[in-house]
């Protein structure tokens, strides 16, 4: 059964401190992805990992940083976390890159106090 | 630059009625489009996809699709809804640009009252 999965599904912090999301797949992807979802922003690209340690920056990459050590697991991270990044993040993973489908995860809510 | 645009945020109706979303894109190339449906407290699940060919494409659930190039345009239209329809459903479009990953519209949220 295909499937991505994240944890922690629901977390709550304190500005300052450090986060870390994971993401993990079954499928053997190639490409992964984290977006965050914003009302009235839709889901917006934060990160792409084409491979383990093969990374780069999607559209609001400041403020995270991510880390693919092996293909089936990818980390969001974020140092020192800011009220403005609580949000809903999601994972995904497709075969390879631009059009093959993307499998998402469930989403971690998080919100930074 | 790529975008989509999806002109209603929010749509009511009564189940066993048609539905159909709308769905603009913009774009110099030739699109990859997705529909993709999100039910409360979860993740995105894929309803249909159009690359090529056949302009009219069938999805899961009785969902299908229609691509015009002419209209820049991607309407997902089903025939009778369920009550289990109701979601947010997103356009989605993917360049040649692999880098910039999907774009996204902002979603419609379908409601179906019984």
């Amino acid at each position: 059964d295909m499937k991505v999965t994240q944890m922690p599904r629901y977390l709550i912090k304190r500005m300052g401190e450090n986060v870390l999301l994971e993401c993990g797949q079954d499928m053997s992807h190639e490409t992964m992805y984290w977006y965050r979802q914003d009302p009235g922003l839709g889901l917006q690209l934060i990160y792409i990992s084409y491979d383990v340690d093969s990374n780069s920056e999607g559209d609001i990459p400041k403020g995270y940083r991510v880390s693919r050590k092996k293909r089936e697991h990818f980390s969001l991270i974020l140092d020192s976390a800011k009220t403005n990044q609580t949000s809903v993040y999601f994972c995904a993973s497709s075969l390879s890159r631009g059009k093959d489908t993307q499998y998402f995860g469930p989403g971690t809510r998080l919100l930074v106090l | 630059a790529q975008s989509v645009t999806q002109p209603d945020a929010r749509v009511t109706v009564s189940e066993g009625a048609s539905l159909q979303l709308r769905c603009k894109y913009s774009y110099s190339g030739t699109p990859y489009l997705f529909w993709y449906v999100q039910y409360p407290r979860q993740g995105l699940q894929l309803l249909l996809k159009y690359y090529s060919g056949d302009p009219v494409v069938q999805g899961v659930n009785g969902f299908e699709a229609e691509f015009s190039k002419s209209n820049s345009s991607f309407h997902l239209r089903k025939a009778s809804v369920h009550w289990s329809d109701s979601a947010v459903y997103f356009c989605v479009l993917s360049g040649n640009n692999y880098a910039q990953g999907l774009t996204f519209g902002l979603g419609t949220r379908v409601s179906v009252f019984p």
